[in-house]
């Protein structure tokens, strides 16, 4: 059964440019969630769909950030315009239930110069 | 912020059991106590949770206190491929919200 797939694997992108993030989850998982590690700090938690809506939008950083999941299967995360600071790992995990464990995707690596 | 305090790091030898240590003094009743590693170059990885009861699977086992207020991640036999960061993780599952919010963890090194 193929994992959590995420692509790219890695962006470099100069600041105000604007970047797209793809998250495939796991067939049949309703639940997908965006987290991302910036600077070195601690994973953060951005957002968390289930199927199509939003049900947790509380670490959204700015409305610089656009997080969709249209027809509830893959998601896309876009940065416009890019600033430094958002450079890092981003994550997606998804989840059958809720309640079950994340599975977690092995993270796009944005570098903003 | 994270409600866990975890060492920053510790080592074990090869193939010996490794205990890593969890502080959860301000649990609620409805929290859950996850435990996820990272591998180098990969997203974290779920490694087994529980609520009071202690929890082994096949890939560790988890004791948990009984007031709750601390549990400890038990490796039976460390490998190699055990290094990694391991965080231990409250989340409350009374409230409709499934997020995980990580802490530092605690960087795990394995000597051959």
């Amino acid at each position: 059964e193929a994992g959590v797939t995420q692509f790219p694997s890695h962006s470099v992108i100069e600041k105000g440019q604007t970047v797209t993030l793809r998250c495939d989850p796991i067939s049949g998982h309703d639940n997908l969630y965006w987290y991302r590690r910036v600077m070195g700090k601690e994973i953060k938690f951005l957002l968390h769909f289930v199927k199509e809506s939003k049900q947790d939008e509380s670490g959204m950083p700015n409305n610089r950030f656009l997080a969709e999941r249209t027809g509830g299967t893959y998601s896309t995360l876009k940065v416009q315009p890019a600033e430094l600071e958002d450079s890092g790992v981003y994550f997606c995990a998804s989840s059958q239930g809720g309640w079950n464990e994340q599975f977690f995707g092995p993270g796009t690596r944005l570098t903003v110069l | 912020d994270a409600k866990t305090t975890q060492p920053n790091s510790m080592e074990s030898n090869e193939e010996e059991p490794v205990h890593l240590p969890c502080n959860h003094s301000t649990i609620s009743g409805t929290d859950y106590i996850h435990w996820y590693r990272q591998l180098p170059s990969q997203g974290p990885e779920y490694v087994i949770h529980g609520l009071t009861s202690n929890v082994n699977n096949r890939m560790a086992s988890l004791a948990i206190a009984e007031d709750r207020k601390s549990s400890t991640l038990i490796l039976h036999r460390a490998t190699l491929r055990d290094a990694a960061v391991y965080y231990c993780i409250l989340r409350d599952e009374g409230g409709g919200t499934y997020k995980y919010i990580f802490g530092t963890g605690t960087r795990l090194k394995v000597l051959a």
